[in-house]
């Protein structure tokens, strides 16, 4: 069965950094792209971060660019998200989720990790 | 960036009846590949979103052919035949014709 469950979600103060992490099962990981969406308290979603199955493109939202970094590594079937310079904007679910490597469509969402900024 | 604008933001709908939602594109979404790249989800109470409708009307596996999405230039629509109970929450449409990719603002659909 296809997998995706993301880690590392927590409470951490403005400023801080923290780095959150998606475990991938069940499905061919360099065959897809893997994505970062979020969705703040009460709100709609909103896009974070894709990185390509051999990690040669790579885009962040305007919102995070500069502070987030994106890695993944195929032998291990992981994603990472870096976050430095926190904010309180950036309180949210975080969504790790797969998606089409030409379609671009989002087939597979994870659980989710939260992630609190707050002093 | 492209902006998603949907309507109604909030529709309450009587089992068993249609329903529909917009979702219009502040421009085309029309890829090379002659598929529009919009997709739809919907976000059930407590849980995470899950994919209804690919490149503007295609189902994903397991959704009920009670689901249904067209497009029309810049203007896209998702329709439920007779709406279930189960099928409440948050539908969101979204564009991943090009970063930063764009949700709409989400439609609540819940029981009269």
């Amino acid at each position: 069965e296809v997998h995706l469950v993301e880690s590392g979600g927590g409470l951490v103060k403005p400023g801080g950094s923290l780095r959150l992490s998606c475990a991938a099962s069940g499905f061919i990981f360099t065959s897809y792209n893997i994505n970062w969406v979020r969705q703040a308290p009460g709100r709609g979603l909103e896009w974070v971060s894709s990185i390509s199955p051999r990690s040669n493109n790579i885009y962040y939202a305007d919102s995070v660019k500069g502070r987030f970094t994106i890695s993944r590594d195929n032998a291990k079937n992981s994603l990472d998200l870096q976050m430095n310079s926190l904010r309180d904007e950036d309180t949210a679910v975080y969504y790790c989720t797969r998606s089409h490597w030409y379609y671009y469509y989002m087939d597979v969402w994870g659980k989710g990790t939260t992630v609190t900024v707050s002093s | 960036d492209i902006v998603m604008t949907q309507s109604p933001l909030s529709l309450p709908v009587t089992p068993g009846e249609p329903a529909s939602i917009s979702c219009r594109s502040s421009q085309s979404l029309l890829h090379s590949s002659g598929y529009n790249f919009l997709d739809w989800f919907l976000q059930k109470p407590g849980q995470s979103p899950q994919l209804l409708i690919y490149l503007g009307s295609n189902r994903a596996s397991g959704v009920p052919d009670r689901f249904s999405g067209n497009a029309s230039g810049t203007d896209f629509t998702l329709k439920i035949s007779r709406v279930e109970a189960e099928d409440v929450g948050v539908y969101y449409c979204m564009q991943v014709l090009q970063t930063p990719y764009t949700f709409g603002q989400g439609t609540k659909l819940e029981m009269k």
